[in-house]
C-alpha cells in the first residue's frame, strides 16, 4: 500500500524561529512535491523535487526552501517563520510515469 | 499560466440528493485532469481522472466526471449522496506541457444532511 507520511500533525512555532517540515515516501517515487493549503485557495505549489538533489520552485516558493539528500525523503524549511505562514502543509510524492500524486495526512502548522 | 476554479465554495444537500460540482480551466492545449476528495481528517485521495478517450469517466464510490473540452470543463457529478460523502473537493488540471505542476481548484465543501 502507497505511504506518505509527515513528521508532525500538528506544530506551534513562534515568528522568527527556523521550521523544519520532514517528508518521507516508501514507494521509490522520483517526484515529490510540497503544497499549502489555505481556505478558498485550495492547493499551492511551493516547491517540487524530480530526483535527489533536484528542486523546482512551485508557485509560491517565496520564504520556504526545500532538501532532498535522499530519495524517499523531502524536507520543506521555513527559514524564518511568519504568521502569514500559518498554514496546511502538505507533501505528495509520484512515480515518473504516472500521474496520480499520493498525499500525505497534512502537517498544520501555527506561526505565533 | 494554468488556473482552475471551481463555480461554489460550499455546497449543502440533503441524501439522495443529486450533485454536481463544477470546473473550469484555462489552458489551450493537452490536459490531465483530476478530481480529489478530503474526507474529514484523512488524506487527500484521487476520485477520478482523464487522460484521453472517453470523456465520460467513472470513479470510485459512484462518482463520475465529463470533459468537455470545448467548454474547457470537468464537471464532477453523483446521481445520489450518501451522507458519506461529506468531504472537501478539489478539481487539479496538469498540462502536460507544464511538465511535473499539478494546478488545484480552490475547492468545494459539500456537506450531505442525514
Amino acid at each position: 500500500d502507497v505511504k506518505v507520511t509527515q513528521s508532525s500533525r500538528y506544530l506551534v512555532k513562534r515568528t522568527g524561529e527556523k521550521v523544519f517540515l520532514e517528508c518521507v515516501q516508501d514507494m521509490d517515487h522520483e517526484n515529490m512535491f510540497w503544497y499549502r493549503q489555505d481556505p478558498g485557495l485550495g492547493l499551492r505549489l511551493i516547491y517540487f523535487s524530480y530526483d535527489v538533489k533536484m528542486k523546482e520552485k512551485g508557485d509560491i516558493p517565496e520564504g520556504y526552501s526545500v532538501s532532498r539528500e535522499k530519495k524517499e525523503r523531502f524536507s520543506l524549511i521555513l527559514e524564518s517563520a511568519s504568521t502569514n505562514q500559518t498554514s496546511m502543509y502538505l507533501c505528495a510524492s509520484r512515480e515518473d510515469r504516472a500521474h496520480e500524486q499520493y498525499f500525505g495526512p497534512g502537517t498544520r502548522l501555527t506561526v505565533t | 499560466a494554468q488556473s482552475v476554479s471551481q463555480h461554489n465554495h460550499h455546497v449543502i444537500l440533503s441524501e439522495a440528493a443529486s450533485l454536481e460540482l463544477g470546473c473550469n480551466y484555462s489552458y489551450g492545449g493537452t490536459v490531465n485532469l483530476f478530481w480529489y476528495v478530503q474526507y474529514p481528517g484523512q488524506h487527500l485521495q484521487l476520485l477520478l481522472k482523464y487522460f484521453s478517450g472517453d470523456p465520460l469517466v467513472k470513479g470510485i464510490k459512484g462518482f463520475e466526471a465529463e470533459f468537455i473540452k470545448s467548454k474547457f470543463s470537468f464537471n464532477l457529478r453523483k446521481p445520489s449522496v450518501q451522507w458519506s460523502d461529506t468531504a472537501e473537493y478539489f478539481c487539479a488540471v496538469n498540462a502536460r506541457a507544464a511538465g511535473n505542476k499539478l494546478t488545484f481548484g480552490g475547492g468545494t465543501r459539500v456537506l450531505v444532511k442525514p
